[in-house]
């Protein structure tokens, strides 16, 4: 079955970059048509897209954060890693990594989340 | 950038009755439209995709309807664990937006 789990540090502080990384498995990155994105959700709040990355290394990302996101594949490894530049308390929230396949990039299979704290 | 708006943000319903939740979008997103579920403490899980697709394991008490700009998710009879919040969320034009989301409390 399809799995996914985010890594990463749980506190970095401001103007640090977050990297953060999801591990996969039942699925290849190498599939055509499948694909993981990245979403996040300040306490309380919504749900954010941030980016995307296809199985063919096709990337997406949120146009208000498209500066400040990275978004690339390990297909070896069964990993994707997201990295956000000049992190700020805003950007305090749970991280999801999640699974997307030949039907459209809607999330079927969801990581847990990590909650990442911006704060000096 | 498209922006789905949701509504009612709070809706309260008694067990056993019926739920109806909208998603307007800025503009025509076709039928790429999925809705999620999400309890406290947990991550989303999807319930409908392609505006109406049950996804695996959804009971058929979920069910969604709609296309281009107006939608609908209804939960026919509301048992205990529906009571959650729930986000659509657009795949159409390659930059995804999800809705503020609407909370489902027990009335």
């Amino acid at each position: 079955q399809i799995t996914l789990k985010e890594s990463g540090p749980t506190l970095v502080k401001p103007t640090q970059t977050l990297t953060l990384t999801c591990t996969f498995s039942g699925f290849s990155l190498s599939t055509s048509g499948v694909g993981v994105g990245w979403i996040r959700q300040p306490p309380g709040k919504a749900l954010e897209w941030l980016a995307l990355i296809y199985w063919d290394d096709d990337k997406r990302y949120s146009p208000s954060l498209k500066s400040r996101l990275t978004i690339t594949k390990d297909t070896s490894k069964n990993q994707v890693v997201l990295t956000m530049t000049n992190m700020d308390p805003v950007d305090t929230a749970t991280y999801y990594c999640a699974h997307f396949g030949v039907a459209g990039t809607f999330f079927d299979y969801w990581g847990q989340g990590t909650l990442v704290t911006v704060s000096s | 950038e498209i922006v789905m708006t949701q509504s009612p943000a709070t809706l309260s319903v008694s067990p056993g009755e019926r739920a109806t939740l909208s998603c307007r979008a800025s503009q025509s997103v076709s039928s790429n439209l999925a809705w999620y579920q999400q309890k406290p403490g947990q991550a989303p899980r999807l319930l409908i995709y392609g505006a109406s697709t049950r996804a695996t394991g959804i009971p058929a008490r979920f069910s969604g309807s709609g296309s281009g700009t107006e939608f609908t998710l209804t939960i026919s009879s509301l048992q205990s664990e529906d009571f959650a919040v729930y986000y659509c969320q657009q795949y159409n034009n390659w930059l995804e937006t999800f809705g503020q989301g609407t909370k489902v409390e027990i009335k």
